[in-house]
């Protein structure tokens, strides 16, 4: 059971927007920068967004992150063939002193 | 580039113990937080242990008391020493840069505890 909660899977058709959801509390999320990393099959992830929104380099700005209370987003519009991956939240927990991670969604383009 | 490279992965039994290397080149290494993060085949990632430029440590409850984060500056390397292994701590291990996120990954190393 993951501290951060994700839907297990999302999907989209081409050129749609989609959006990820990550919740969690007010130790993790509700204080503290999400962070979001976007992960393909048998490769390593890549950090996607940094301090709730920001993009790094090199990063389409396709990608948004966004920060409510205690919950965050990722959204991604029109929707490519190529953004088939798992999806991570993490941020840092107060009360367990350390990070954590969201269970992942895979999302399917259809 | 910057860029981080794992090793000593391999299969251990139940009980026993493993030391993980993390090479790093392609930035000033002492200068950084650096983590290890875990991932089980087919399933999602789980942080494991973080040191800080200062040397300060911190680790995931799951493996507390178990596995021992250090860093050795002038060889830019960072080591995590894995005593006690149990058949859940089998996963892909990865370490990674501490700078806005984790960023950098490596490659990641497979550590297999069974008998």
């Amino acid at each position: 059971q993951s501290v951060l909660t994700q839907p297990p899977s999302a999907s989209g058709t081409p050129g749609q927007r989609v959006t990820i959801s990550c919740s969690g509390s007010s130790s993790n999320i509700g204080s503290k920068n999400v962070y979001w990393y976007q992960q393909f099959p048998g490769t390593a992830p890549k950090v996607l967004i940094y301090r709730n929104d920001q993009r790094p380099s090199g990063v389409p700005d396709r990608f948004s992150g966004s920060k409510s209370g205690t919950s965050a987003s990722l959204a991604i519009s029109g929707l490519r063939s190529e953004d088939e991956a798992d999806y991570y939240c993490a941020a840092w927990d107060d009360s367990l002193s350390g990070h954590v991670f969201g269970g992942g969604t895979k999302l399917t383009v259809l | 580039e910057v860029q981080l490279v794992e090793s000593g992965g391999g299969l251990v039994q139940p009980g026993g113990s493993l030391r993980l290397s993390c090479a790093a080149s392609g930035f000033t290494f002492s200068s950084y937080d650096m983590h290890w993060v875990r991932q089980p085949t087919g399933k999602g990632l789980e942080w494991v242990s973080g040191i800080g430029s200062a040397g300060d440590t911190y680790y995931a409850g799951s493996v507390k008391g178990r596995f021992t984060i250090s860093r050795e500056n002038a060889k830019n390397s960072l080591y995590l020493q894995m005593n006690s292994l149990r058949a859940g701590d089998t996963a892909v291990y990865y370490c990674a840069r501490g700078s806005e996120g984790f960023d950098p990954w490596g490659q990641g190393t497979l550590v297999t505890v069974s008998s």
